[in-house]
C-alpha cells in the first residue's frame, strides 16, 4: 500500500534552515508529483509547491519561490523540502502529499511540526 | 494569489444537510474541473472526499457530493453524522494546471 512517512518534529531558531523528509513506498516514486502543503497554527492549508522526481522539475507558489527548495532522491524514494531563513510565522505543520490517481492529493504524510522560536 | 473563498463555519444537526461553497475566479475554479475537497480532523492528515468536482474516491460515503457552477464549487453533506465534524477545504488547480490553490477552510459543527 502507498505510504508517505515524514521526518520528526523540529525546533529551530529564527534565520535557521530546516529540511523535512518524506519517505515514500508502494508506488512508482519517480513518476508522480510530490506536493508540499503547510498549515500554520489557527490557519488553513497552504500549498507550497511540487516536485516531479524523475525530471527534478519544481514549481512553487509565488510566496515560496525564493526561500524553499524541493529535491528528491529516486534511489531511496524520498522527497525533501528545505525552508531557509526561518521566521516565526513559518511555524507550521508541513505535509507532503502525492497524486497517483489524478489531479488531487490521494495520499498524505502524517505531517511534521516545525517550530521557529528563539 | 488569494485563497479561494469559503465560509468560515457552517453547522447542522444530525440527519440534516449542509452545503459549503468555494468561490474563486475564471482562472481557477471556473476554468477547470480539477476541484477537490478535503476533510481535515485536527492532528490528522487531510483526506480527499471529492475530486474532479463531483467524483467520490472509494470508501467515501455517498452522503458527500460535489458540484460546480461558474466560479463557485460546492460540497454538500447530507444525513449529517457526528463524525463529519471537521474542517473542510476546497482545492483547485490554476495557472495552466501547474499551480494549486486551497480555500480558506470551513469548520463544520454538528450540533
Amino acid at each position: 500500500q502507498v505510504q508517505l512517512v515524514q521526518s520528526g518534529a523540529e525546533v529551530k531558531g529564527p534565520g535557521a534552515s530546516v529540511t523535512v523528509s518524506c519517505k515514500t513506498s508502494g508506488y512508482a516514486f519517480n513518476f508522480y508529483y510530490i506536493h508540499w502543503v503547510r498549515q500554520a497554527p489557527g490557519q488553513g492549508l497552504e500549498w507550497m509547491g511540487w516536485i516531479f522526481p524523475k525530471s527534478r522539475e519544481t514549481k512553487f507558489a509565488p510566496k515560496f519561490q525564493d526561500w524553499v527548495t524541493m529535491t528528491g532522491d529516486t534511489s531511496v524514494s524520498t522527497a525533501y523540502m528545505e525552508v531557509s531563513s526561518l521566521r516565526s510565522d513559518d511555524t507550521a505543520v508541513y505535509y507532503c502529499a502525492t497524486s497517483t490517481s489524478g489531479q488531487y492529493f490521494d495520499y498524505w504524510g502524517q505531517g511534521t511540526l516545525v517550530t521557529v522560536s528563539s | 494569489q488569494s485563497a479561494l473563498t469559503q465560509p468560515r463555519s457552517v453547522s447542522g444537526s444530525p440527519g440534516q444537510s449542509v452545503t459549503i461553497s468555494c468561490t474563486g475566479t475564471s482562472s481557477d475554479v471556473g476554468g477547470n474541473n480539477y476541484i477537490s475537497w478535503y476533510q481535515h480532523h485536527p492532528g490528522k492528515a487531510p483526506k480527499v472526499m471529492i475530486y474532479d468536482v463531483s467524483k467520490r474516491p472509494s470508501g467515501v460515503p455517498d452522503r458527500f457530493s460535489g458540484s460546480k457552477s461558474g466560479n463557485t464549487a460546492s460540497l454538500t453533506i447530507s444525513g449529517l453524522q457526528a463524525e463529519d465534524e471537521a474542517d473542510y477545504y476546497c482545492c483547485s488547480y490554476t495557472g495552466g494546471y501547474t499551480n494549486v490553490l486551497f480555500g480558506g477552510g470551513t469548520k463544520l459543527t454538528v450540533l
